[in-house]
């Protein structure tokens, strides 16, 4: 079965900290995607990465970066944490090719006071 | 990608079948329709997806109108483990990437 992990399901963490949130997956999936959902907005997307070191924005970049230094690991920093970033945050990946699902993790609800 | 029109929810007794409607009224011919769930305190989990034939797998049926203008999500016979958030998404061939609505509540009762 495809696993996909994160970090942490409960974080919490101050205004103006620097929050890492790590992704990993066991598949070899070439695309990892983030994205945040938010109670009446569903899931928007923040970053995805087709290949280690590639990324593009997605829907919501503004207040995020990534990284991924390897392949199976992506990684979602924010760089000062504000409270409007509170929010549930969910990492995927799939295969390359657009006929491939995506595997969701089971998500980080991050609160940010 | 084509913007998508569902129900807010939905309730289905306990093994009828559960069938949730989806509008693409806007849906392009290189444009696939994609399923999506989520169950309470998981992430999406993939069911089914087409371009414009019917499709039947292990978890459900997907039924595309000729026009491919609005398409049914059929979950055969629902259990209570079906309760979930049910997400239609229309995808561009080419593109990596998945838009989410706000997807149908479907409530299975007991």
């Amino acid at each position: 079965d495809v696993k996909v992990t994160q970090s942490s399901r409960y974080l919490v963490k101050r205004t103006g900290e620097k929050v890492f949130l790590e992704c990993v997956q066991d598949m070899d999936h070439e695309n990892m995607f983030w994205y945040r959902q938010d109670p009446g907005l569903g899931l928007r997307l923040i970053y995805f990465s087709y290949d280690v070191k590639m990324k593009e924005k997605g829907d919501i970049p503004e207040g995020y970066s990534v990284s991924r230094e390897k392949k199976e690991r992506f990684s979602l920093i924010l760089e000062s944490a504000s409270t409007n970033q509170t929010s549930m945050y969910l990492c995927a990946s799939s295969a390359a090719g657009t006929d491939y699902e995506q595997y969701f993790g089971p998500g980080t609800r991050l609160t940010v006071t | 990608d084509a913007k998508t029109t569902q129900p807010t929810s939905m309730d289905c007794a306990e093994g009828r079948a559960a069938n949730l409607p989806c509008n693409h009224s806007t849906i392009s011919g290189n444009e696939y329709v994609y399923w999506y769930r989520q169950i309470h305190s998981q992430g999406p989990q993939y069911i089914i997806h087409g371009l414009k034939n019917n499709e039947t797998n292990e978890m459900a049926s997907l039924i595309i109108t000729e026009d491919r203008k609005s398409s049914t999500l059929i979950l055969p016979h629902a259990t209570l483990r079906d309760t979930a958030v049910y997400y239609c998404i229309v995808r561009v061939f080419g593109n990596e990437k998945l838009t989410f609505g706000t997807g149908t509540r479907l409530t299975i009762i007991p």
